[in-house]
């Protein structure tokens, strides 16, 4: 049972414009949920967090979204930069940065110029 | 060291094999994890320490695997018997336990033939 979902497999966006990472979850335990980004062969880099207790959280040009009543979070990029062509993976915790991790399957982002 | 370094980067053995992957954390982190990723997967937990001892080994596939943090510092993942199935990236990442996430190593790529 997949407990972290994001159902895009793959994201095009042309740079400058926004690009939206969507996750779903399912368990309500979860309180603390990630974003990580992952370039081939390599691992992933962690990129932003959001609590629970919050609905958004912005780092530059990265804000998070969380809808807790939806089970929902996402993950906003503007401007999008062809830098930013990477696999993203949500992510989910029932602690505070010290509890194991449960990962979605991840988003392809292609940014083109 | 900088970052977290996991040895090797890939790893080729015959089915049946027994192998050790090596994982050198962050200086100083306490916590240390392994995850494996398979391919189209997002990483999936294995075991946790925290110092030297596994607070959570609930991932391990089976008993097969095996993991130890002698010295709270490098980690050892050690498969034996090996099967096709654990073909995959093995992923080690530390944590000081603060709000920034884990930093991962780069992985081992471990191909069972």
């Amino acid at each position: 049972d997949q407990q972290v979902k994001q159902n895009s497999p793959s994201l095009s966006v042309q740079e400058g414009r926004i690009s939206i990472l969507n996750c779903d979850y399912t368990n309500s335990m979860f309180d603390y949920f990630l974003w990580y980004k992952k370039y081939p062969a390599e691992g992933p880099t962690f990129l932003i967090s959001i609590s629970s207790i919050k609905d958004k959280n912005e780092d530059g040009r990265f804000t998070v979204f969380l809808n807790k009543s939806a089970k929902h979070l996402s993950l906003h990029i503007v401007p999008s930069q062809p830098g930013d062509s990477a696999v993203y993976f949500c992510a989910a915790s029932g602690a505070y940065n010290t509890d194991k991790l449960i990962f979605g399957t991840g988003t392809r982002l292609q940014v083109f110029p | 060291g900088a970052g977290v370094s996991q040895t090797p980067s890939n790893k080729v053995t015959e089915k049946g094999k027994y192998v050790e992957l090596r994982c050198d954390p962050i200086s100083g982190h306490t916590a240390l994890y392994w995850y494996r990723q398979s391919l189209g997967q997002g990483p999936e937990f294995l075991i946790y320490f925290q110092g030297t001892g596994a607070a959570d080994d609930s991932g391990l596939p089976n008993d097969r695997f095996f993991a130890v943090r002698p010295e709270g510092s490098v980690s050892t993942l050690k498969i034996q018997r090996t099967e096709r199935g654990d073909s995959a990236v093995y992923l080690c990442a530390s944590s000081s336990g603060g709000g920034d996430g884990y930093t991962f190593g780069s992985g081992t790529r471990l191909t069972v033939v």
